[in-house]
């Protein structure tokens, strides 16, 4: 176990519509990173967010936003969804002496 | 810029024997290394890094990884496969002076497949 927590495990909806994802860091970890993982891309870097301010910003869509709060957790919106944006979304967060990442368990999403 | 290879999609070995994923970096600076490996519908899972030091670097599970600076290689290694090694296993870079957001670069992956 990371420490890492994504809510939900598992999300299936159909195109043109919008959802949210949830992603809690472990616990001290001021960074969250998104990242989409598709078997055609691979790991693909999203976005990152410290302690509430946006750091850097990958392959992201306009469609995709995200933010992260007060209390760290960060949510991941992504709206008039296509087919081509099923994948597997992955959070982590840095620690360690190193910046190593600990990633979260995944949410994937099924568009329809 | 920073940038990782793994050149095999997929690597197959026997159980018991040796076991190499390759993998190759390109960076400005002196490199951050890292391998994590992916068991199905699981999260990525740290292993081992590189920073400094010793150019043989041990991680968890067994297995290990050696830094080569003149070939620009981080291959992982493991004296003797398990089957329960198999998985999908990603090499990352990070420049160290590409500053305080600490976005490494990710390989493609390659898949590890341990044959009893």
């Amino acid at each position: 176990d990371s420490g890492v927590t994504q809510t939900p495990k598992h999300l299936i909806t159909a195109t043109g519509q919008r959802v949210t994802l949830r992603c809690s860091p472990r616990s001290g970890d001021l960074s969250v990173y998104w990242y989409q993982q598709s078997l055609d891309q691979g790991l693909q870097f999203l976005i990152q967010y410290y302690n509430g301010e946006e750091r850097a910003k990958g392959n992201i869509l306009e469609r995709f936003s995200a933010q992260q709060f007060p209390d760290l957790h960060s949510e991941l919106n992504l709206s008039s969804l296509e087919l081509g944006d099923s994948a597997l979304y992955f959070c982590a967060s840095t620690g360690g002496a190193n910046n190593e990442q600990f990633f979260g368990p995944g949410t994937r999403l099924t568009v329809l | 810029a920073q940038s990782v290879a793994q050149p095999e999609d997929q690597v197959n070995v026997a159980e018991g024997n040796p076991l190499t994923v390759k993998c190759t970096y390109s960076v400005s600076g002196n490199p951050y290394l890292f391998w994590y490996v992916q068991y199905p519908n699981r999260g990525l899972q740290f292993l081992l890094k590189y920073i400094t030091g010793d150019n043989l670097v041990k991680g968890s599970y067994g297995f290990e990884a050696e830094f080569n600076k003149s070939q620009t290689s981080f291959h992982l290694k493991k004296p003797s496969a398990l089957v329960s090694d198999s998985a999908l296993y990603f090499c990352a870079v990070r420049d160290p002076a590409s500053g305080g957001s600490y976005i490494p670069t990710f390989g493609r992956g390659t898949s590890l497949i341990v044959h009893p």
